[in-house]
This record gives C-alpha cells, structure tokens and sequence, in this order.
C-alpha cells in the first residue's frame, strides 16, 4: 500500500513568504506527527495530530509556524513570513493508533533565501 | 524531560566487520525505544524497538539492541556489516506521550 507522502519535495522561499507544506498519512492512520530535522541533526517534534485534534503543539518554534489536520486525514504545516532559519527538511510521520509505530514521509526540503 | 544521546557523529567500519552505534538515554519515566535509519536520498526507516519483555530484540537485516535500564543504553549491534549498511542511523525515546525524541545520528560507513 501508499505510505506516507509529502509536497512539495522541495522548496524554495524568499524572506518574508509565505509557504505551506502539505503531509497525507497512511489511510486510516490516527496519528500525525511533524518534525523538523536541521542539517546534520536529528529530528524534533513540533506537532501532533490525533485524528483532527492538535494535541500537542508545543514544539512549534515561533507563532509563525501553523498547522492543521480538518479532516483528519491530509494534514499542512504553514509557515508565515518565513526566515533564514526555517531552512530544514520538514518530515511527516503518521500511526495507526496511539503508541503504534509511526511511519515517515520523504520530507520536504525548504531553502528559505 | 528526554534526552538521547549519540556519542559517535561517525562510525567508519570495513565491510564483515562487526560494528556497535552507542545510544544513552535519559528520562524520568518508563521509556520505549527505537533506532530508526535513513538511507542516501531516503526517508526514516524504522529498524527495531523496544517495548517491553525481552530487553534483546533484533531486525530483519540482523542488526541487534539490548536495553540496558542500570545504564539507561540501547546500543544497535551487528556482528557482520555489508556495504549496503551504510546510512545514518537515529537513535529515539518516547515516553508517555507518542513524540520521538531523536539524538543527533550517527553516520556508518562501510569501506570494502
């Protein structure tokens, strides 16, 4: 079956636009995590979605960053007026319940110039 | 609050060698623990973990973990490594909630 797929693959921003980013799980999965991963770290949370139910936010860096899961299915991470620092490879993972094992997207890369 | 720790940025290792990646961990409750492992150009593979019940569990491709709770470690082991092991492999907690606390990676790479 279709894991978990992420777009754009790649982005390339200015400072100060806009972007959104966009996540679609596994079909039936429950959870929906988001994660940023710097260059040469490893990933961190920023949030969690339980069905529509953003349950845990508190990884989000700055009031810039946004995200929401309506249906609970398709899920998109916007970031505002966007810096230099926002630059990472965004990943999505999702599982199909709680506690089960989460399955990552590809991630997509934003260069924020 | 979790933390884990990857001591070794970078692991070179010749090819049917044995190899051991190094992962601590600190937390306050119970845990659960993973190694999750990225290949060139491709997404977070799950590669094992820990629940509960036998602190030794084991992969398909014959990488190995122990937990070790008196020294708070899941060090990922495998006896004989091939070239097509080399990938940057995460170490993770979760506690309580489902959040993945990553340490910061360590790159294997497998010389012939």
């Amino acid at each position: 079956g279709a894991g978990v797929s992420q777009s754009p693959r790649y982005k390339v921003a200015k400072r100060g636009q806009d972007v959104a980013l966009r996540c679609d799980p596994i079909s039936g999965h429950v959870s929906l995590f988001w994660y940023q991963q710097a260059l040469g770290q490893g990933p961190e949370f920023l949030t969690y979605f339980q069905n529509e139910a953003q349950l845990d936010k508190s990884g989000l860096p700055s009031d810039r960053f946004f995200a929401e899961r309506p249906e609970g299915s398709v899920s998109t991470l916007k970031i505002q007026r966007t810096q230099q620092e926002d630059s990472a490879v965004y990943l999505c993972a999702s599982s199909a319940d709680v506690q089960e094992t989460q399955y990552f997207g590809p991630g997509t890369r934003l260069l924020v110039l | 609050a979790q933390s884990v720790t990857q001591l070794d940025s970078q692991v070179p290792v010749f090819e049917e060698a044995p190899v051991e990646l190094r992962c601590n961990y600190s937390s306050s409750v119970s845990v659960y623990l993973f190694w999750y492992v990225q290949y060139p150009n491709q997404g977070l593979q799950l590669l094992l973990k820990y629940l509960s019940g036998s602190t030794l569990v084991e992969s398909i491709n014959g990488f190995e973990a122990e937990f070790n709770k008196s020294q708070t470690s899941f060090h990922l082991r495998k006896p004989s490594v091939h070239i097509s092991d080399t990938a940057e492999y995460f170490c993770a907690v979760a506690g309580s909630t489902d959040k993945l606390i990553f340490g910061t990676g360590t790159r294997l790479q497998v010389f012939p």
